[in-house]
């Protein structure tokens, strides 16, 4: 069964980048969308945004202008990167795999069927 | 961007009893949901997609149904372990929007 774990640094200063890598085991990372979700203490989830192994993103508006992934399939890991990180950027941050299936009845649908453990990021001086 | 919301915020049932969660999308996302639970310390995991088909391992007291707006997802027999949070979340639309939650507790 395909595993993800989360790593990087814990603490980031303010106005510096996050830099997160998931790595994929038991498992290609080839053919599949792969996600971040963020969830700060004691808060709701927010997703991060998308990526395709074809390199193709998709952002969440929000953080649009400050957030880049990337993919290394030799690695068989996936990045995420946030810039100009504030307080506000303090969080849990996982990372999933979102799977799609087709029916004739409801169309194409997605869902994140696996997530690593989440790893903290703490933004502070 | 699609608002989900999430009813009751917190849901106080019993073991053994039936508890049934509600999920409403700002507009129609047709089959586009899914529901998760999360443990504290935990990473989210995957109950409910399209919908209404449970994820690989889900035990048979968690259903899901509706379209469209409305969803519910139902466990018809509370156990022990189903205490947690639960969240819904829309993928029909960009960005991906998660409800708020609803916590079961006792």
């Amino acid at each position: 069964q395909v595993q993800l774990q989360e790593s990087g640094p814990r603490l980031v200063k303010p106005s510096e980048t996050l830099s997160l890598t998931c790595t994929v085991s038991n498992g290609s990372i080839s053919r599949s969308y792969w996600s971040w979700v963020r969830q700060p203490a004691g808060k709701g989830l927010e997703w991060i945004g998308r990526m395709y192994t074809s390199g193709s993103t998709k952002y969440n508006p929000s953080l649009e202008s400050r957030v880049t992934m990337s993919l290394d399939t030799s690695k068989n890991h996936f990045s995420l990167k946030l810039t100009s990180v504030t307080a506000a950027d303090t969080a849990v941050y996982y990372c999933a795999r979102e799977a799609s299936d087709y029916n004739t009845e409801r169309g194409y649908y997605y869902y994140m069927d696996v997530w690593g453990k989440g790893t903290t990021v703490t933004v502070s001086s | 961007e699609v608002l989900m919301t999430q009813s009751p915020a917190t849901l106080s049932v019993s073991p053994g009893e039936r508890a049934t969660l509600s999920c409403r999308a700002s507009q129609t996302i047709n089959y586009n949901l899914a529901w998760y639970q999360q443990k504290p310390g935990q990473a989210p995991r995957l109950l409910i997609y399209g919908a209404f088909t449970r994820a690989t391992g889900i035990p048979a007291r968690f259903s899901g149904s509706g379209s469209g707006t409305e969803f519910t997802l139902t466990i018809s027999s509370l156990q022990s372990e189903d205490f947690a949070l639960y969240y819904c979340q829309q993928s029909s639309n960009w960005p991906r929007t998660f409800g708020q939650g609803t916590r079961l507790e006792i």
